[in-house]
């Protein structure tokens, strides 16, 4: 069954400590995202990539990191340095494309979510 | 900076009314649009796209928008809405050349159908 998987469900961090959040994706695609969910803020995206060993800062990536050893696989760290840890953390990938010359990227597909709670 | 707004943060409707949600966005250039729904405890999942052709699309359970260039907008439309119909819809924004296929994100809709 093709998708994507994130692990674990709920996941629970004391302060100062850093984390590590799961992706892992088995549709073949080249992209992946991180995505943070608040209430009333939509999605805001913190890190991607577009191959392996090769990523780039989203909008607010301060306080997190990632890696891509795997086209399958994206990982999530939150650092003890991110201020305001608590929210849903949604990963994403997606194919790439030709288009009239030009490459560019299908519709995203969501895994089913991480919720952070930092106590 | 590019944005996406979404003018509706919550709108309740009974069954069988006609739905609207609006999503303008800002930016010149050539976009991808999407409309994606969150229904309660599931995954984001897609309900309609645009890329090139037809502004207007037609997607999944007789959900549709229209792509009006002149306006930067791409509202999102359903002639007679369902109790199942209650999520949350995101409207979402590529802008062609952007690399990497980031998708900006308007803040949501919560949509609330009451049977």
């Amino acid at each position: 069954d093709g998708g994507i998987t994130q692990s674990p469900k709920y996941l629970f961090r004391k302060e100062g400590q850093n984390v590590t959040l799961s992706c892992e994706q088995n549709l073949n695609h080249d992209a992946m995202y991180w995505y943070r969910q608040d209430p009333g803020q939509g999605l805001r995206l913190i890190y991607y990539s577009q191959i392996v060993n090769d990523f780039q800062k989203g909008d607010i990536a301060e306080g997190y990191s990632v890696s891509r050893e795997k086209k399958e696989s994206f990982p999530l760290t939150v650092t003890s340095a991110q201020k305001n840890p608590t929210a849903f953390y949604l990963c994403a990938s997606s194919r790439g494309r030709m288009t009239s010359g030009s490459f560019s990227y299908n519709e995203q597909f969501f895994g089913p979510g991480t919720r952070l709670t930092v106590l | 900076a590019q944005s996406v707004s979404q003018h509706n943060h919550h709108v309740i409707l009974s069954e069988a009314a006609s739905l609207e949600l609006g999503c303008n966005y800002s930016y010149g250039g050539t976009v991808n649009l999407f409309w994606y729904v969150q229904y309660p405890g599931q995954h984001l999942q897609l309900l309609l796209k645009y890329f090139s052709g037809d502004p207007l699309v037609k997607g999944i359970k007789g959900f549709e928008a229209e792509f009006i260039k002149s306006k930067f907008s791409f509202n999102l439309r359903k002639p007679s809405v369902q109790w199942s119909d209650t999520a949350e819809y995101f409207c979402a924004v590529n802008a062609d050349g952007n690399q990497g296929g980031k998708l900006i994100f308007g803040q949501g809709t919560e949509l609330s159908v009451k049977p």
